[in-house]
């Protein structure tokens, strides 16, 4: 059984357009976020959700919208994409967002703008 | 905020020698974690370190919480072809977000 589960895998779309993320993890967390992974394979969190609620929001641009339906969903949408947009994003969820936590992390979705 | 410097970069091997990677930071960690990103999938925790001076093994790693709190070393003996992929650090500063700063990684190639 997968733990954390994104869709799509894959992901091609024009500039301007607008389009979603989901993630889904069946380990009971409470704790979820969302990364951005660059060409460079450098890891920045974007987002952190606890229990449904935001905790964290990393100087994300306010195009980029997670929506947390319950605590095991955290999707994310993003308007009017842009070039530099293009990335690798990973959920993760962790159990209950401290210090001794494990993060688990989602295959990624790889987002290619054009 | 905090730092995390990572090297090597990468590292290009023959299979069997061992491996040695390691992560510095500008500020005191309370925690160290060693993840293994596999090509086109996410980070797997590898080895994680609470402590000061800890050196924890899991099969043919092994990795150590630097005595400083600033630092923290991740060695592979033995290496095979499945150990190809990124080796990321990532620590939390004491005291500062419990969500981890990841180093930029270390790209592992093994060659047979």
């Amino acid at each position: 059984d997968t733990a954390v589960s994104q869709t799509p895998k894959y992901l091609v779309t024009q500039m301007g357009n607008d389009k979603s993320i989901k993630c889904e993890q069946n380990l009971g967390h409470d704790t979820m976020y969302w990364y951005k992974q660059d060409s460079k394979k450098f890891l920045k969190i974007m987002f952190s959700y606890n229990n449904k609620e935001l905790i964290i929001n990393e100087t994300v641009p306010n195009r980029f919208s997670p929506k947390s339906p319950d605590k095991a969903h955290l999707n994310l949408h993003i308007n009017s994409l842009e070039l530099g947009d293009s990335a690798v994003y990973f959920c993760a969820s962790s159990q209950a967002g401290g210090a001794g936590d494990t993060q688990y992390f989602g295959p990624g979705t790889r987002l290619t703008v054009l | 905020g905090q730092q995390l410097n990572q090297s090597p970069q990468s590292m290009f091997i023959q299979e069997g020698e061992d491996v040695s990677m390691n992560c510095t930071s500008s500020s005191i960690f309370n925690t160290w974690l060693w993840y293994k990103q596999d090509p086109g999938e996410g980070p797997v925790l590898l080895i994680a370190l609470y402590k000061a001076g800890e050196l924890t093994s899991n099969g043919r790693l092994t990795a150590q919480f630097g005595i400083t709190r600033k630092d923290s070393f991740l060695n592979i003996s033995a290496s095979i072809p499945s150990d190809v992929g990124i080796y990321f650090c990532a620590g939390r500063e004491s005291g500062g977000s419990y969500i981890p700063t990841f180093g930029r990684g270390t790209s592992l190639i093994v060659h047979p």
